[in-house]
C-alpha cells in the first residue's frame, strides 16, 4: 500500500517550458513533505521542502505547491533546462514516527 | 564538504555470501535511514536509527536482513545470506530532528 504515488513514471518537457510533477498522498499524519532531484549512480539530493502549514514554497526555478484538502503536492520547474532531466521523487515525513516515505519517482527529461 | 560516505561502491557477489554495507552519517546527525532503491517500489526504506536506537525495521527481510549502528560515525546493513532478489542500489541517508535527509551515493549489490 503505497502513502506516496506518483502516478506518471516518466514526463518529457520542451527546453524553456513549464515542468509539472505530481505526487499524492494518502496519510494524513504528515507535515513535511520534500522533493529530491537523482541523477544516473548518484544518490537523491534535496531540491525544495514544504510544511504543512503553508500552500506554496518558492525557490528559484523550483516552486512546490501544496493542497491539504486534496492529499495532493506538485513541483513546477520554470523555465525548464536540459540539465534538470533527472529522476524526481516525492517525499513525506510523518509527524508521529519522523519516518520518510519516498514515492516512486517521476522521469523527466527536458529536451532540447 | 560534509557529505554520507558508503563502502562499497560497488559489489558483486554470489548467492549464499554474506555482504556488508557501511555508511558514515554526517557529522551531527541524529537519524540515519537505510533505503533500497527498486525499479517498482523507487526508495523503500529498511531501517531507520535515531541517536543509534533502532527505530522503525519493518521493512527489512528479518530472517536476513541485519542493521546495526556500533557507534554514531558507523552505520551497517548485513545480508546473510544473501540471494539475487537482493540485487539492488541501497542507500543510506542522515539527518537531523528537523529538515531534511541527505543521501550518501549508494551501494550497488548484485548478487549472482
Amino acid at each position: 500500500d503505497q502513502q506516496v504515488k506518483q502516478n506518471s513514471p516518466s514526463l518529457s518537457v520542451q527546453e524553456g517550458r513549464i515542468s509539472i510533477l505530481n505526487c499524492d498522498y494518502t496519510n494524513s499524519m504528515f507535515d513535511y513533505f520534500l522533493w529530491y532531484k537523482k541523477y544516473p549512480a548518484e544518490g537523491p539530493t534535496f531540491l525544495i521542502s514544504i510544511s504543512s502549514i503553508k500552500d506554496k514554497n518558492e525557490d528559484g526555478r523550483f516552486t512546490v505547491f501544496l493542497n491539504k484538502s486534496a492529499k495532493h503536492l506538485s513541483l513546477h520547474i520554470v523555465p525548464s533546462q536540459p540539465g534538470d532531466s533527472a529522476v524526481y521523487f516525492c517525499a513525506a515525513r510523518d509527524n508521529y514516527g519522523q519516518n520518510f516515505v519516498f514515492g516512486p519517482g517521476t522521469r523527466l527529461s527536458v529536451l532540447p | 564538504d560534509a557529505r554520507v560516505t558508503q563502502t562499497p561502491r560497488d559489489k558483486v557477489t554470489e548467492m549464499g555470501q554474506e555482504v556488508t554495507m557501511r555508511c558514515q552519517p554526517i557529522l551531527g546527525h541524529n537519524t540515519v535511514f537505510w533505503y533500497r532503491q527498486t525499479m517498482m517500489q523507487g526508495l523503500e526504506l529498511l531501517a531507520y536509527f535515531r541517536n543509534r536506537a533502532p527505530l522503525d525495521d519493518s521493512g527489512m527481510p528479518k530472517d536476513r536482513f541485519s542493521a546495526e549502528m556500533p557507534d554514531a560515525t558507523l552505520a551497517t546493513l548485513k545480508i546473510q545470506p544473501s540471494e539475487p532478489r537482493d540485487s539492488a542500489v541501497y542507500f543510506c541517508a542522515s539527518g537531523r530532528e528537523i529538515g531534511e535527509l541527505f543521501f550518501g551515493e549508494g551501494s550497488r549489490l548484485t548478487v549472482l
